[in-house]
């Protein structure tokens, strides 16, 4: 059972780089979403998905872009990195829309900024 | 406002000791509320949840009772093994789709 794959585990970019993040998930979920992990603050949402061709914003948006051009799929795009961006980030997903329930995560891809 | 408060850590307790990480909420309603538990190197996975006033979510042991008098949600274990050390969190539903989190407790089980 793959459950949500993310790619890569690892990275180190220098500023202004960009970079994708890959997630993918086979449990047909229709509700996917990106987080970020920082020491002492919890998880943060940055974009979340409700189907194919949606997305919407969370709560720590700016700098980062995504699209869901299938259900499968939640790519995170960093456009200009910055050393902001260093963190643990992590890919979720969930049977259906609404008040959400159960979250099924990725193993997280640490992401350094340098 | 929305928000989870959950105890700080790092809490250290010798192995078959009685746990409790205390949490409580603020919203509008009555929302779903759950635990999620990131062990080292790993991404969370939910422990146990309550959809509903007074529902008592329990897996591994584990057990949460949903108060709504006091908009809480405390995590209790009666003998903790090393095993169950890691990061719990706290968290509630939202109507945006979304999960409002605590910042995580670490959980330091010594033998």
């Amino acid at each position: 059972n793959a459950g949500v794959t993310q790619t890569p585990k690892f990275q180190v970019l220098k500023t202004g780089q960009s970079m994708t993040l890959q997630c993918a998930q086979d449990m047909n979920h229709e509700y996917m979403s990106w987080y970020r992990q920082d020491p002492g603050m919890g998880l943060r949402l940055i974009h979340y998905s409700v189907g194919a061709g949606i997305t919407d914003q969370g709560e720590v948006p700016n700098g980062y872009n995504v699209s869901r051009s299938t259900t499968e799929d939640f790519p995170l795009r960093l456009l200009s990195a910055a050393p902001s961006q260093t963190s643990v980030y992590f890919c979720a997903s969930s049977y259906g829309t609404g008040v959400p329930g159960e979250l099924f995560f990725g193993e997280g891809s640490r992401l350094t900024v340098l | 406002g929305n928000s989870v408060t959950q105890m700080e850590g790092p809490v250290t307790l010798s192995e078959e000791a009685f746990l409790t990480i205390n949490c409580t909420y603020t919203a509008t309603g009555y929302p779903s509320l759950f635990w999620y538990v990131q062990y080292p190197g790993e991404g969370l996975q939910l422990l146990l949840k309550a959809t509903k006033a007074d529902d008592k979510g329990s897996n591994k042991g584990f057990e949460a009772t949903y108060r709504k008098e006091t908009t809480s949600f405390h995590l209790e274990k009666g003998s903790v093994q090393v095993s169950d050390s890691a990061v719990y969190f706290c968290a509630r539903g939202d109507s945006n789709y979304q999960l409002i989190w605590g910042a995580g407790t670490k959980l330091i089980i010594k033998p």
